[in-house]
This record gives structure tokens, C-alpha cells and sequence, in this order.
């Protein structure tokens, strides 16, 4: 069964600096990933996604994430954060199937 | 993008009481999923609906429980029977995006259930 690993619960990160939310999966056969940001009080909002091809995704708000297939990673990433960036990020797997599994959650937070 | 309505976004329950919980796409769609979110936890699976078909459960959840319908392609109910507080948290549906072949998923706003 597929399954994904956010070691962080936390990240802090200053405004203006690159930002990194790591996440690790394990799938049999070939993942697809994904990265949803959730808002206070508000739904998971879908940011972007790896399938097959370039292993660098570019998503919504300026984010992107690079696929590492030797490291089974999928770490988001963003060059330079904003404090409208504070949320909680969830990194999402699944496999042939079409139901999600569902990581811890890191909470970022930004400061001016 | 699919445009998902839940209702209620919101209630506040007694214990022993049951609560169902609507969820409406505004296209057709093979598949609906719903998850629980316990306060400060991630996502959890509670079953897959099929259109046609009774729903499919995860390890830990039941159908006496947490029954679900699927009546036609655009809308489903779970229903939170005989609640405890342990029940509190926050339901999604979510559906795949039906013109990527089902890739990523998408979310409805969610409906926060508190139980007292």
C-alpha cells in the first residue's frame, strides 16, 4: 500500500528566503504525487503534481516540487516565501488506484 | 477544475445523534472519496463511493457507522451515526478531475462537526 512520510511538523522560514517542505513516499510501481495547501477554515487547495515526465513540476502561487525517483522524494519548494504562504501542506501519493494517501501535514509559517 | 458543495459547512451535534452530511459536484463522476481530518491530523480515508454500488470501507471504519449513498454521478451523503465526541472532526468529499483521467483530486470545503 502507498504511503508518504512529512518528517517536519514545522517549518519556519523568514519572508524573502527560499522555502523547503520535505516529503518521502513509498508506492509499488509508479507514483503519482501531489501537494495540497490547506488555509484556515478552508478546503485542500490542489498546487501541483508529478505523473510521469520532467522530474521539476511547476505549480499554482509559484511553488514547484522536484521528483527524486533514486531518494523517493517529493519535496516542495518555493524561492522566496511570503507571509500570505503560511498554511498547512500535505504531500499526497497514490498508485494505479485512484484513492489518496495522505501525509501528516507541515505547518509553515512565514515571518515578516 | 470540479466545483464540490458541502453541506453542512458546520454543526454542532449531541452525543448519540446522527448527522448526515451532503456532498454535490457539478459534474459527473465515477468516483467520490471521503475523508476525515481529526483536529491537528492529517486526512483519513473512510470509504470510496461507486455509483451503482455499495461503498467501499477502509480498515477501521464501518458501514453501521459512517453509511454512505451514492444515488447518481454528481452527489453522495455520508452519514455520522450515533456520535461521540471522538467524532468530531472535519469531513471532506473529494472527487478526481474527470477530464485528466482521474489524476488529482479535489476537495470540498469540508464540514466541521463538533460533538458534545
Amino acid at each position: 500500500a502507498q504511503s508518504v512520510a512529512q518528517p517536519e511538523d514545522q517549518v519556519n522560514v523568514a519572508e524573502g528566503n527560499p522555502l523547503t517542505v520535505k516529503c518521502t513516499y513509498s508506492v509499488s510501481g509508479n507514483p503519482y504525487l501531489f501537494w495540497y495547501v490547506q488555509y484556515p477554515n478552508r478546503g485542500l487547495q490542489f498546487l501541483l503534481k508529478y505523473i510521469t515526465g520532467d522530474n521539476l513540476v511547476k505549480g499554482s502561487y509559484g511553488f514547484e516540487a522536484e521528483f527524486n525517483k533514486s531518494q523517493t522524494s517529493f519535496h516542495l519548494k518555493k524561492p522566496s516565501a511570503l507571509v500570505s504562504d503560511s498554511a498547512l501542506y500535505f504531500c499526497a501519493v497514490r498508485d494505479s488506484s485512484t484513492d489518496m494517501r495522505f501525509g501528516a501535514g507541515t505547518r509553515l509559517t512565514v515571518k515578516p | 477544475s470540479a466545483v464540490i458543495s458541502q453541506k453542512p459547512s458546520r454543526d454542532i451535534c449531541q452525543r448519540g445523534t446522527s448527522l448526515t452530511i451532503q456532498c454535490q459536484v457539478d459534474s459527473q463522476v465515477t468516483m467520490m472519496f471521503w475523508y476525515r481530518q481529526q483536529p491537528g491530523q492529517s486526512l483519513t480515508l473512510i470509504a470510496t463511493a461507486n455509483q451503482g454500488s455499495e461503498a467501499t470501507y477502509e480498515s477501521g471504519f464501518v458501514i453501521d457507522k459512517f453509511p454512505i449513498s451514492r444515488p447518481n454521478l454528481t452527489f453522495s451523503t455520508l452519514t455520522v451515526s450515533n456520535m461521540s465526541p471522538e467524532d468530531s472532526s472535519i469531513y471532506l468529499c473529494s472527487v478526481p478531475l474527470p477530464q485528466t483521467g482521474e489524476t488529482e483530486a479535489f476537495f470540498g470545503q469540508g464540514t466541521r462537526l463538533t460533538v458534545v
